[in-house]
């Protein structure tokens, strides 16, 4: 149980265009769902908190216009890179948390490469 | 000073050794603490998950809390080549809205 898919796994764009990676929990609901971001060797950073029903709560220093967060259901996150360049290429991980639970449990990633 | 520490290693261990991986943390309002296995290119895997002090076991896998000391540890038995990976602690306070990962512990176990 506890399952997070994410997709798609790997995407490659072109500088100016957008991108949606698409967050879903397979056996539970989540009220509760994150959004990370990781570099190589590097820890998670945390993006933004995204809540079913209202606006996602955005980290210090995370442009909300740029990373556009819709969380429609609740088992549906979606993470929508707009115009995006060459320094957003990174590996996006999304957490969904099971409904009266702090437990996170994680997508498998999204590599992200804007040439 | 940071909300939680980590020793980010790297580690390497013989196969069947006994590892030791802590955390250690300023905040007292924590009360749940968890720890993730995260696979080179992959997401992180929740491997243990406790609610304030104590210990909790897992097959090969002990977790331990002293809030006294503001301290976890992840304990690994007999570790194997498949646990290599990099190990995240994480906690959060009781109301949730506090949260924080450690940066990891790269762990490499030699067979």
């Amino acid at each position: 149980g506890a399952v997070v898919s994410q997709h798609p796994s790997w995407v490659i764009c072109k500088s100016g265009t957008s991108v949606k990676i698409e967050c879903r929990s397979l056996d539970f609901q989540a009220t509760t769902m994150f959004w990370y971001r990781q570099f190589p060797k590097q820890s998670l950073m945390l993006m933004a908190t995204s809540n079913e029903g209202s606006k996602a709560t955005y980290e210090q220093g995370v442009e909300k216009d740029k990373f556009l967060i819709n969380h429609a259901s609740l088992t549906l996150s979606t993470l929508t890179v707009t115009s995006a360049h060459p320094e957003d290429s990174s590996f996006y991980i999304c957490s969904a948390e099971p409904l009266g639970t702090y437990e996170q449990y994680f997508g498998p990633g999204t590599r992200l490469t804007v040439t | 000073q940071k909300e939680v520490e980590q020793d980010p290693g790297p580690l390497s261990v013989p196969e069947g050794a006994i590892v030791s991986l802590n955390c250690t943390y300023s905040n007292s309002a924590f009360q749940y603490f968890m720890w993730y296995r995260q696979y080179s290119r992959k997401g992180p895997e929740l491997l243990m998950y406790t609610y304030s002090s104590g210990n909790k076991e897992d097959g090969r896998f002990t977790a331990q809390v002293d809030k006294s000391s503001k301290y976890i540890s992840l304990f690994i038995r007999d570790s194997q080549p498949s646990d290599s990976a990099t190990y995240l602690c994480a906690m959060r306070s009781n109301t949730g809205n506090q949260f924080y990962f450690g940066t990891g512990t790269s762990l490499t176990v030699i067979p």
